[in-house]
């Protein structure tokens, strides 16, 4: 099956100090890539929505100013966790789908960050 | 909207016994629908999706689940259990967007 890459798996930083996390579609062309968080014992819940060349489509809290979304290419999409603050620790999880709908919809293995 | 339940929480079985896990969902249009299993500090592995068709789908590992559109529900089976099988399972729903359930933590005991 078709595979995403997400790195690093694991940051850790201190309080007030950027992170860029990377979601690559390693062999197909992703044409959307979702962004997610996902809270210890709870479900994912999605952020963004990203197509290729456009600006990201935010979920209702989501702050699209500590959440920078860039996703430049069709293999390339990046989260950045601007200013990032101890509340932010969470573990995110990008997807990425090649086709229109959600017949070729796969997952990173997911980030895990720890701000102190 | 599209929404997920899963109402079990917690799940413990003994290995070698059967496996359901239970999946409601509520959509507009015929969904299409998925089972991920998750790992700790891992991400979602794909067990089994359904967007048309049997109604009964095959997936990895052994496991199956069945779309009862009267009953909205797309339940999670596996005939017999495996230590390894020890992790969360989440339902999801949607076309252009996913919508997941809450998670159903499978412990397995000897």
């Amino acid at each position: 099956g078709a595979v995403v890459s997400q790195h690093p798996s694991r940051v850790i930083c201190k309080s007030g100090t950027s992170v860029k996390i990377e979601c690559r579609s390693l062999d197909f062309q992703a044409t959307t890539m979702f962004w997610y968080r996902q809270f210890p014992k709870q479900s994912l819940m999605l952020m963004a929505t990203s197509n290729e060349g456009s600006k990201a489509t935010y979920e209702q809290g989501v702050e699209k100013d500590k959440f920078l979304i860039n996703h430049a290419s069709l293999t390339l999409s990046t989260l950045t966790v601007t200013s990032a603050h101890p509340e932010d620790s969470s573990f995110y999880i990008c997807s990425a789908r090649g086709g229109g709908g959600n017949e070729k919809l796969f997952f990173g293995s997911g980030t895990q960050l720890s701000v102190l | 909207a599209q929404s997920v339940t899963q109402p079990d929480i917690h799940i413990t079985v003994s290995e070698g016994a059967s496996l359901e896990l239970r999946c409601n969902y509520s959509y507009g249009a015929t969904p299409y629908l998925f089972w991920y299993v998750q790992s700790p500090g891992q991400g979602l592995q794909l067990l089994l999706k359904y967007f048309s068709g049997d109604t009964l789908v095959q997936g990895i590992k052994g496991f199956e689940a069945e779309f009862k559109r009267s009953q909205s529900s797309f339940n999670l089976r596996k005939p017999s259990v495996h230590w390894s099988d020890a992790a969360e399972y989440f339902c999801a729903v949607g076309y252009q967007k996913v919508t997941f359930g809450i998670g159903t933590k499978l412990q397995v005991i000897p």
